[in-house]
């Protein structure tokens, strides 16, 4: 069976400091993986995903940027935090529609930032 | 730009009623998902709807969804306690190859006894 880890569960860092989550998946290949961060009482706002190793999309401009070195590996990183980079950092993987016509969507654990 | 709404955003019920979330976006797509997340926990995953008039349940919850109204329905029969939690719809989109949900706003439900 598939599962995906995410940690650390939580993180308190100060401002100019430097991040990296790390997301992994096992049971699969080829996943295409995303990283979400949902800001506190906030729906979900996508970061980044990626199709593939080092296949990188951003949705949204800003102070993170994401990386994925091996197949089943998804980093996110940033080399000095701001205030507003707190929140709650999901990662999720899906199987791409050209390998099953219905793509569940499985989230990890999540990380809680909070920077000080 | 896709854009995803639920309705309400609040919402306190008393136990043994019922009451429906709405799910509106404004882009069309074929797939549709709806997630339960626990105060401070991960997403879990409830329902997939695939198709126009496609109808999940399951114990009491049920979710439909009208593609042509691009309108989806998460409807809770006779609430108990433990379904209070914050629900979230998602839209299925591809886009030259990219494959992404984008969420709902959330409706953060409240059973009280």
């Amino acid at each position: 069976s598939q599962t995906i880890h995410q940690w650390p569960a939580t993180l308190v860092q100060p401002v100019g400091s430097p991040l990296s989550l790390e997301c992994t998946v096992e049971g699969t290949s080829n996943p295409n993986l995303y990283w979400y961060r949902q800001a506190a009482g906030r729906g979900l706002q996508l970061l980044f995903y990626s199709v593939g190793i080092g296949q990188i999309s951003s949705e949204v401009p800003q102070n993170l940027s994401a990386s994925r070195p091996q197949d089943r590996q998804f980093i996110l990183s940033s080399k000095k935090l701001l205030l507003s980079d707190s929140g709650f950092y999901l990662c999720a993987w899906s199987v791409g529609v050209r390998f099953s016509t219905v793509p569940g969507y499985t989230f990890g654990s999540g990380t809680r930032l909070t920077v000080v | 730009e896709l854009k995803v709404e639920q309705n309400p955003l609040f919402l306190s019920m008393q136990e043994g009623k019922n009451y429906t979330i709405y799910c509106n976006y404004s882009t069309t797509s074929d797939r549709l998902y709806w997630y339960r997340q626990d105060p401070g926990k991960s997403l879990e995953s409830l329902f997939v709807l695939l198709s126009n008039g496609a109808v999940k349940q399951e114990g009491r919850l049920m979710a439909s969804l009208d593609t042509k109204a691009r309108l989806s329905t998460l409807h809770i029969t006779a609430a108990v306690h433990d379904l209070s939690a914050t629900y979230f719809c998602a839209v299925f989109l591809r886009d030259f190859g990219n494959e992404k949900l984008t969420f709902g706003t959330g409706t953060r439900l409240t059973i009280i006894p």
